[in-house]
Formats: structure tokens, C-alpha cells, sequence
């Protein structure tokens, strides 16, 4: 299976813990996407990476979150200090980018209990 | 970036051909169309993107009048496995990127 994969895909953590999610995108996309997702609503942009570089994060990206996407293949996204409001899917996204940019394939999702 | 309306919720029947439109005033000249469908507990699903006129492919067809304020995701001959939510989005394929969801289309198909 060439898709976006995510790991984990259900994780529960109790308040005020740290937790780090992975994504790997499809291989030969060069962007890649967190959004974030709660029950109702669709997608919420959080952060997208050209490559190795992180080129935008948005305002809901506080700074308990950092994302990382080191050699610019798979990518990391932390959350630390964990509060309730954090509970949500977590959604990567990938990319080929140019005209394609809109066409995005996204991950299965981490789904994330603060208890 | 363009502001969507669409539909909360459609239902329809098995068999059916289903259109969904959605309004986009402030479409910009750089703007694509772009639709995308999501299962429950799944991340969405690329559909389809268009600028202008018709646009087909395997899975749905798209139709854009020409003043490109509106827009049409036709799905022809659903089936319950089609129930699902389907969000259209309007922007350009050329800055950043990241899309901007509204809360879309919830649409049930019933047997």
C-alpha cells in the first residue's frame, strides 16, 4: 500500500502529557499537511511542510504543538503538556504540489482522548 | 480565500443520481473547485476539481456555470456506500495550499 499512513491510530493520555504522532506520506509528494478534526466540523489546517520546511502554521497551532519533518520524507507531529481541548483526530495530509496542490490524500487519522 | 455554502444534509435513494451544489460568490480568477468526500473515522477523500465547465472522471462529474459562483457535485447512481459527508472547497492550487473545510454535505443514502 503506496497511501499515507499514520501511527498511532488511537491513543489515549491523560491531561498535562506529552504526545508525538507520526505520519509518512506518499513517497514522491513533496508537501505534506496536519489538520485537525473534532466531531461535526470539518478539517482545520494546523501546518504544512515543503520538503524539510516548515512554511506555515496556523493560529490554532499554539505553542504546545510542534511539528517536524526532518529529512523531508515522514513527519512528526507533538503535543505537549496535554489539555482536554485537545481531543480531536489528528490528520495528515500529502501532496504532489504545483497545480495538484488541492489534490491532497490524506491518512486514516490518530484519533487522541485527553482524559 | 472563498467562502462555501452548502447544504447540511441530503438524502436520497439507492439507484438515485444525487447533485449537490454549492455557493461560492467570492470565487477569485485563480480559484479551482475542488471536492472531497469522508467516511466516518477516515480522512477525506479527493474527489474531483474543476475550473470552469465540466469536468468527469471515474467517480463523479463537476459542473461550473459560467460565472463560476456556483458549483455541482453530480454522483449518478448512488449506492448506500456512498453515504458520507462531502465538502466543497474553493481556493488556488498554487499558494500553500492548505485547505480551508466548511462543515459540508452530510448525505444519507437510503435503500
Amino acid at each position: 500500500d503506496t497511501g499515507v499512513s499514520q501511527d498511532p491510530r488511537h491513543k489515549i493520555t491523560k491531561r498535562g502529557q506529552n504526545v508525538t504522532f507520526r505520519c509518512d506520506p506518499i513517497s514522491e509528494h513533496n508537501r505534506l499537511y496536519w489538520y485537525r478534526q473534532t466531531l461535526g466540523q470539518g478539517p482545520e489546517f494546523l501546518t504544512y511542510f515543503q520538503n524539510e520546511a516548515q512554511l506555515e502554521k496556523s493560529r490554532l497551532l499554539s505553542d504546545r504543538f510542534s511539528a517536524e519533518r526532518p529529512k523531508g520524507s515522514f513527519s512528526t507531529l507533538e503535543i505537549q503538556r496535554t489539555e482536554q481541548g485537545d481531543s480531536a483526530m489528528y490528520l495528515c495530509a500529502s501532496s504532489p504540489g504545483g497545480a495538484r496542490t488541492y489534490e491532497q490524500y490524506f491518512g486514516p487519522g490518530t484519533r487522541l482522548t485527553v482524559t | 480565500l472563498a467562502k462555501t455554502t452548502q447544504p447540511i444534509s441530503m438524502d436520497s435513494y439507492e439507484g438515485q443520481e444525487v447533485n449537490i451544489t454549492c455557493s461560492h460568490n467570492n470565487i477569485a480568477t485563480n480559484d479551482y473547485i475542488t471536492w472531497y468526500q469522508q467516511f466516518p473515522s477516515q480522512g477525506p477523500r479527493f474527489i474531483i476539481q474543476g475550473y470552469k465547465t465540466k469536468v468527469t472522471n471515474e467517480v463523479a462529474s463537476l459542473f461550473i456555470p459560467a460565472d463560476r459562483k456556483s458549483s455541482t457535485l453530480s454522483l449518478p447512481r448512488v449506492s448506500l456506500s456512498d453515504t458520507a459527508v462531502y465538502y466543497c472547497l474553493v481556493g488556488t492550487g498554487g499558494s500553500q495550499g492548505n485547505l480551508i473545510f466548511g462543515k459540508g454535505t452530510k448525505l444519507s443514502v437510503k435503500p
